[in-house]
């Protein structure tokens, strides 16, 4: 079975800053999908990045990168020039690419971008 | 194009109830996937539904239940229900089982008292 770990409950960051999430997960795969999800207090889970593990290029999305050692298998995700609006749980999440497509999530990081 | 939805927003229910959720796939989905995010941890998957056969479960026992309509939206239901089914219900769709990126509503809310 897969596991997710996220060993940071919380943070909290100047706005503006650069701001690192760990992540590690734990798996007998080869081939899957690692994800960063956000999760505001309106409570919808919104994707902000995706990573396969097949590809050694670390994924980037404007202000969101992700650092991808799959040897480690650690995931980290760093946000730069953090704004209030970044304020929110972050969860990371694995997937395997076969078998039934279920998310397996870790316990969560609280972020907060202070003014 | 209409993102996935879910009803009711909110829902109180004493234990021993049953209570059905509903989920609304993006447009194109045919893939539904419910999660069950409990206070403070992330959500964990109850199981995925993929042209109205169920394609996965979680470990949740029998009384967790779904369907897939033709129109592609999705019920979970819940029998017997506990205290500790006091959750944050999440539905997500994707446009095919294999489609890594699963889009996500709003959740329902539901406590158990």
């Amino acid at each position: 079975a897969q596991t997710v770990t996220q060993s940071q409950p919380e943070m909290s960051v100047q706005e503006a800053e650069t701001v690192t999430l760990s992540c590690t997960y734990d798996t007998s795969e080869n081939n899957y999908y690692l994800f960063w999800y956000k999760q505001p207090p309106s409570r919808q889970m919104i994707l902000v990045i995706r990573q396969e593990a097949y590809k050694q290029q670390n994924a980037t999305e404007n202000r969101f990168s992700v650092n991808f050692q799959k040897a480690a298998k650690s995931f980290s995700l760093k946000i730069s020039d953090s704004q209030l609006g970044d304020t929110a749980m972050y969860f990371c999440a694995f997937m395997k690419l076969w078998g039934a497509q279920k998310l397996v999530f870790g316990q969560g990081t609280r972020l907060t971008i202070n003014p | 194009e209409t993102g996935v939805t879910q009803s009711p927003t909110h829902l109180i229910k004493t234990r021993g109830q049953q209570v059905t959720l509903r989920c609304s796939s993006q447009s194109g989905h045919n893939t539904v996937s419910w999660y069950q995010q409990a206070l403070g941890q992330g959500p964990q998957f109850i199981f995925q539904y993929y042209r109205e056969e169920e394609n996965g479960r979680g470990n949740f026992p029998p009384r967790f239940s779904g369907l897939q309509f033709p129109n592609y939206s999705s019920e979970l239901n819940v029998n017997a229900l506990e205290l500790d089914d006091s959750a944050l219900y999440l539905c997500a769709s994707s446009p095919e089982p294999s489609q890594e990126t699963q889009y996500f509503g709003p959740g329902t809310r539901l406590l158990v008292l």
